[in-house]
């Protein structure tokens, strides 16, 4: 079974800097795709960015971009410029293309905190 | 603003209650799901509807019924639920049919306490 792992239960950054958010999954697959979700207070879960795995261009979202590294398995989000509206959960989560793929398994998320 | 609404927002409810829980989406989506969140966690699938047919239940407990009436909308039916039942309730929804290549778009959620 796919698993996904945020070492980090909590980060903090700074108006105006940029921030990098781990994650980490366990799989035998060779092709899926994988999200982060950001979660603010107003308890909406909002899609950031996608990637798919057969696609080793980094995917970019405005400030939002990774660093898919397939072979290792990673997943990092980084944030630039960072905003006042970004301090929120932050899930990674993996979706197979095989039998079950309506399942999207999280991570245990990080709570990002941004300083004025 | 979010394109599928879940109503109601807030609900308290006793144990020896019967309510249920609303999503609506207008996007066309064909797969249609339920999760449930406790506090600083993440969310856990409950129930999966695809094309209007239940697809996957996660061995949820029975006093949780859903039911999806036509493909915009999905309920979940309470029924003699728990102290521990009290969460977040989470409904998404994606196209085709919810294959893989398909972001999930969630609503705001129903806050539920059971007491």
């Amino acid at each position: 079974a796919q698993t996904v792992t945020q070492s980090q239960p909590e980060m903090s950054v700074q108006e105006a800097e940029t921030v990098t958010l781990s994650c980490t999954y366990d799989t035998s697959e060779s092709d899926y795709y994988l999200f982060w979700y950001k979660q603010p207070p107003s308890r909406q879960m909002i899609l950031v960015i996608r990637q798919e795995a057969y696609k080793q261009q980094n995917a970019t979202e405005n400030r939002f971009s990774v660093n898919f590294q397939k072979a290792a398995k990673s997943f990092s989000l980084k944030i630039s410029d960072s905003q006042l509206g970004d301090a929120a959960m932050y899930f990674c989560a993996y979706r197979s293309p095989q039998g079950g793929s309506e399942k999207l398994v999280f991570g245990k998320g990080t709570k990002l905190t941004v300083n004025p | 603003d979010t394109e599928v609404t879940q109503t109601p927002k807030h609900l308290v409810m006793g144990m020896t209650n019967k309510k249920s829980l609303k999503c609506e989406q207008h996007m066309g989506h064909r797969a249609m799901y339920w999760y449930k969140q406790k506090a600083k966690k993440p969310p856990e699938l409950m129930f999966v509807y695809s094309y209007e047919k239940l697809s996957i239940n996660e061995s949820v407990p029975s006093r949780f019924s859903p039911e999806c009436p036509n493909s915009s909308l999905l309920n979940l039916h309470l029924h003699a639920l728990q102290p521990e039942d009290s969460a977040l309730y989470l409904c998404a929804s994606s196209n085709k049919g919810g294959s893989y290549n398909s972001p999930l778009h969630f609503g705001n959620g129903t806050r539920l306490t059971v007491t």
